[in-house]
């Protein structure tokens, strides 16, 4: 069965520290990997996409990696800023002939100013 | 660009009665996508579509779920008789199609957010 977990679940940290987010699926034969942010009441926005043949995508302060062979992928968000506070949520693409996705159940983040 | 579009943003109703949802795409935006979010997960896939066609609605509860895309662009999901597990936000995704095979991004809209008594 194709599923996504993410850790921690809930993440609070001080303005200005570095921190990492963790992902990881169990088929490992994924097309791409995709990060979103959701923030209270809103949709989703995509943040960063690796293709399965990259090993990391960057965007200003975030960074995420992809290691296919352990299934694990990890956004790095430096210097954190209260802004930031949301839902990260990864979102695995598998499929041949169309795009099915799966989607991790969320790190909620709280950077306190 | 006009982002996708949803309503209404909020629905509240009792069990067993009946609700629709709207979705405007992007334009240009061949495939459309309604996931269901309960609070505290991730979005769950309900049913894809490509221009009219359907491509996965293996998830989609379809003794009380139906959705449809007329001519390719608006889409409406509706649940009859809705049960109380079914309360959660129901995004509408749309990403561009340039081939099988070929991935794009999906861009989201706002979401409904259903409660059922």
């Amino acid at each position: 069965k194709q599923e996504v977990t993410q850790i921690p679940a809930a993440l609070s940290v001080p303005e200005g520290e570095n921190l990492v987010l963790n992902c990881s699926f169990t088929d490992s034969a994924i097309y791409n990997l995709q990060w979103f942010r959701q923030d209270p009441g809103k949709g989703l926005t995509s943040l960063l996409l690796i293709q399965s043949s990259q090993r990391e995508q960057t965007s200003g302060r975030l960074n995420a990696s992809l290691d296919k062979s352990s299934g694990r992928s990890t956004l790095y968000i430096a210097a954190s800023q209260p802004g930031d506070s949301a839902t990260y949520l990864c979102a695995v693409s598998y499929g041949t002939s169309y795009d099915k996705v799966i989607f991790g159940p969320g790190t909620s983040l709280s950077v306190i100013p | 660009e006009a982002g996708v579009a949803q309503s209404p943003r909020y629905k509240i109703i009792e069990k067993r009665q009946s609700v629709a949802f709207w979705c405007n795409p992007i334009s240009g935006h061949a495939t459309l996508y309604w996931y269901q979010q309960i609070l505290g997960q991730g979005p769950k896939l309900l049913i894809q579509f490509q221009n009219n066609g359907v491509v996965d609605d293996s998830q989609l509860p379809k003794d009380r779920f139906s959705a449809e895309r007329l001519k390719g662009v608006d889409s409406t999901l509706k649940i009859q008789p809705a049960k109380l597990e079914d309360s959660a936000v129901y995004l509408c995704a749309s990403s561009r199609f340039r081939g099988q095979g070929v991935r794009e991004t999906q861009y989201f809209g706002p979401g409904t957010r259903l409660l059922v008594l």
